[in-house]
């Protein structure tokens, strides 16, 4: 079955760091890929996709590349502030095998200091 | 209103009572669903609709029960529940069921006394 792998939290950094995010997947059929974020007390939003290999998804500073050879969607930002502290998700849709919801991951905490 | 919004916000209820939590999505999307989320696990799917016909059921106990009776509003009828029941519920819409991105609203966070 499909299942997401996310590295376990909580990561803190400091403001202005580079933050990464690994994010392995594995799927049956061909996946696109999503990162979702989760602001304290909130639901969560979508952050960037990836719908085929070698694609990169972006938005708000972060981005993330679909790399099939080795199953993996990290995300990055080469700068964090305090307000990214958030519950990051990393999640796929699988077109292969018809199941109709998307798998996440158990999603990582970041934590940002000033 | 726009987007995917949830009531109420918030919701205590004790065991032996009966409430519904309501979503309502206003993007035209023809797919919902309802998400668990729990302290320190991941998200856990239990419903999903399309087209207001139920296609996926996660093995979740009758004390939940959904309805969804347009594509634009889906309800989650709770009674009996247990204090592990208490968590964030979830209510998401896609384009269709599965292929898309979803979009989710803020949730309603159930306590179970």
């Amino acid at each position: 079955g499909n299942s997401v792998t996310q590295m376990e939290g909580p990561v803190t950094l400091s403001e202005e760091a580079f933050l990464t995010i690994n994010c392995t997947y594995t799927a049956t059929g061909y996946p696109s890929l999503f990162w979702y974020v989760q602001y304290p007390g909130e639901g969560l939003q979508l952050l960037l996709k990836a719908t085929k290999a070698d694609d990169k998804g972006s938005n708000k500073g972060f981005e993330a590349t679909y790399r099939k050879e080795t199953t993996s969607f990290h995300l990055e930002k080469g700068s964090v502030q305090v307000s990214d502290s958030a519950v990051y998700f990393c999640a796929l849709s699988d077109h292969g095998t018809g199941r109709r919801a998307l798998t996440f991951g158990s999603g990582t905490r970041l934590q940002v200091q000033p | 209103e726009t987007g995917v919004t949830q009531t109420p916000r918030h919701l205590v209820m004790g065991m032996t009572n009966k409430k519904s939590l309501k979503c309502e999505q206003h993007l035209g999307h023809n797919a919902m669903y309802w998400y668990k989320q729990s302290a320190k696990k991941p998200l856990e799917l239990m419903f999903v609709y399309s087209l207001e016909e139920r296609v996926e059921n996660n093995s979740v106990p009758s004390r939940f029960s959904p309805e969804c009776p347009n594509s634009s509003h889906l309800f989650l009828h709770l009674h009996t529940l247990q204090p592990e029941d208490s968590a964030l519920y979830l209510c998401a819409s896609s384009p269709s069921a599965g292929d898309y991105e979803q979009y989710f609203g803020p949730g309603t966070r159930l306590t179970v006394t």
